[in-house]
């Protein structure tokens, strides 16, 4: 069975600092990953995605996550956070099967 | 374009009510999904469909029921209402299994 642990709850960050959310997964198949952003009171947007290739991944808003099999992980990244991304962020997980694994979520608070 | 829509977005039911909550996309995608997310648990997949006039149970399915009639709708119903299905309900569609999911804005549901 997949699964998937992000490793921190709540993130606390002061404005144009680096950031680093983690994410664990466990799986026996090749799997695709994702993070997902939420604002609140919305839905849930696509940030990247690693399906093959490049382990090293860019996503929108300066996100990236890199794709480490060795260690199951899937961390991702940003050099230097704005307040507007204060927000939840989920990691996911999925086989050929289509359906999504989701982590717990990690709030990640920007401070001025 | 509209992506995905649900509706209603807010609702109140008494226990032992029924209510249907209502998916629709415009991108002709195959795969849809219901999720239900509750406070430090991320998102769980209830049901999902991979194609017009099918359905298959998620992790939890217990007490909803799902339909596809249309390739651009699904219908996630609760028959009795409990307590225990307070939650904020999303649906989400994709084109192909591998593929990124789209979200829709949420619909959250207390249930006296």
């Amino acid at each position: 069975a997949q699964s998937v642990t992000q490793l921190d709850s709540q993130v606390p960050v002061f404005e144009e600092a680096p950031v680093e959310l983690r994410c664990n997964y466990s799986s026996s198949v090749s799997v695709y990953l994702f993070w997902y952003v939420q604002y609140p009171n919305q839905g849930l947007q696509l940030l990247l995605k690693y399906l093959s290739g490049s382990t090293l991944v860019k996503g929108i808003n300066g996100f990236e996550a890199e794709f480490n099999k060795s260690q199951t992980s899937f961390h991702l990244r940003k050099p230097s956070v704005h307040i507007s991304d204060t927000a939840e962020y989920f990691c996911a997980v999925s086989n050929q099967g289509g359906k999504l694994i989701f982590g717990q979520g990690t709030e990640l608070s920007v401070k001025p | 374009n509209a992506g995905v829509t649900q509706t209603p977005k807010f609702r109140v039911l008494k226990t032992g009510q029924s209510m249907t909550l209502l998916c629709a996309q415009d991108m002709n995608h195959e795969y849809m999904y219901w999720y239900r997310q509750d406070p430090g648990m991320g998102l769980r997949l209830i049901h999902y469909s991979v194609g017009e006039g099918t359905t298959a149970k998620g992790e939890v399915p217990d007490g909803y029921n799902v339909s596809r009639l249309k390739k651009q709708n699904f219908l996630l119903g609760l028959e009795s209402a409990a307590p225990s299905q307070t939650s904020v309900y999303f649906c989400a569609s994709s084109q192909f299994s591998n593929q990124p999911q789209h979200f829709g804005d949420g619909t959250r549901l207390s249930i006296l």
